[in-house]
């Protein structure tokens, strides 16, 4: 049983650069999470997407944007990149429309992404 | 907005012994759920051990439990027996569900096993 993938597992790029990181959910998963999860910090929520629409943004700016696949895949994008955009990179996935109230979130082992 | 404090940056245990990881949340949502997520070296975040709000029973998985105090708003995490592999970062999370799919996290507590 395929877990959460997640590539590249490490970039660098530079200010003002562009920069997409990709994810393929664990298998019979439909829906994708990214969280952004900087030096030392815990992870903070970027967005959620279910059935190809974003379900859920967090406080990030529209340089952050998404998009997820009809295979369930999703990819970040991060457009004129800053200093500060360097961290971790995680993908979850979950599956929705259980009718559970909670969706189990599994989650990738991540793209460090440095931003020189 | 919901927020998580872990207010031990560190700890430390002697393998074979216990150790209890604080957390506290705020939340004016009456349903909800609470996980301690572990954070190898590796990287991979992974799911510890899981509570729901309206469970007065405080779950349990294997050498791991909660002390769930749901007036106080506390979360604590409870490893028995420590061993070498438990060594990782710690990572309390919050998530209301309904039509809020986020995890809130801490900022985590980095557990040392000492052989």
């Amino acid at each position: 049983d395929a877990g959460v993938t997640q590539s590249p597992t490490h970039l660098i790029k530079t200010r003002g650069q562009q920069v997409t990181l990709r994810c393929s959910p664990k298998s019979g998963h439909d829906t994708v999470s990214w969280y952004q999860q900087a030096l030392g910090q815990g992870p903070q929520f970027i967005f959620q997407y279910y059935e190809e629409e974003e379900r859920q943004r967090g406080n990030f700016p529209d340089r952050f944007s998404g998009h997820q696949f009809p295979n369930y895949s999703s990819e970040l994008n991060v457009n004129a990149l800053l200093l500060g955009d360097s961290a971790l990179y995680l993908c979850a996935s979950s599956l929705a429309g259980t009718g559970a109230r909670w969706e189990t979130q599994y989650f990738g082992p991540g793209t460090r992404l440095l931003v020189l | 907005a919901q927020t998580v404090t872990q207010s031990q940056p560190e700890m430390s245990v002697q393998e074979a012994e216990t150790v209890t990881l604080s957390c506290t949340y705020d939340t004016s949502e009456s349903d909800y759920y609470l996980f301690w997520y572990k954070q190898p070296p590796s990287r991979q975040m992974i799911l510890v051990i899981r509570q729901e709000a309206y469970k007065q029973q405080n779950a349990t998985e294997n050498r791991f439990s909660v002390n769930f105090q749901k007036a106080a708003k506390s979360f604590s995490l409870k490893i028995s027996d420590s061993q070498l592999g438990d060594a990782a970062m710690y990572f309390c999370a919050y998530y209301s569900g309904g039509s809020n799919y986020k995890l809130t996290f801490g900022k985590g507590t980095l557990l040392t096993v000492n052989p």
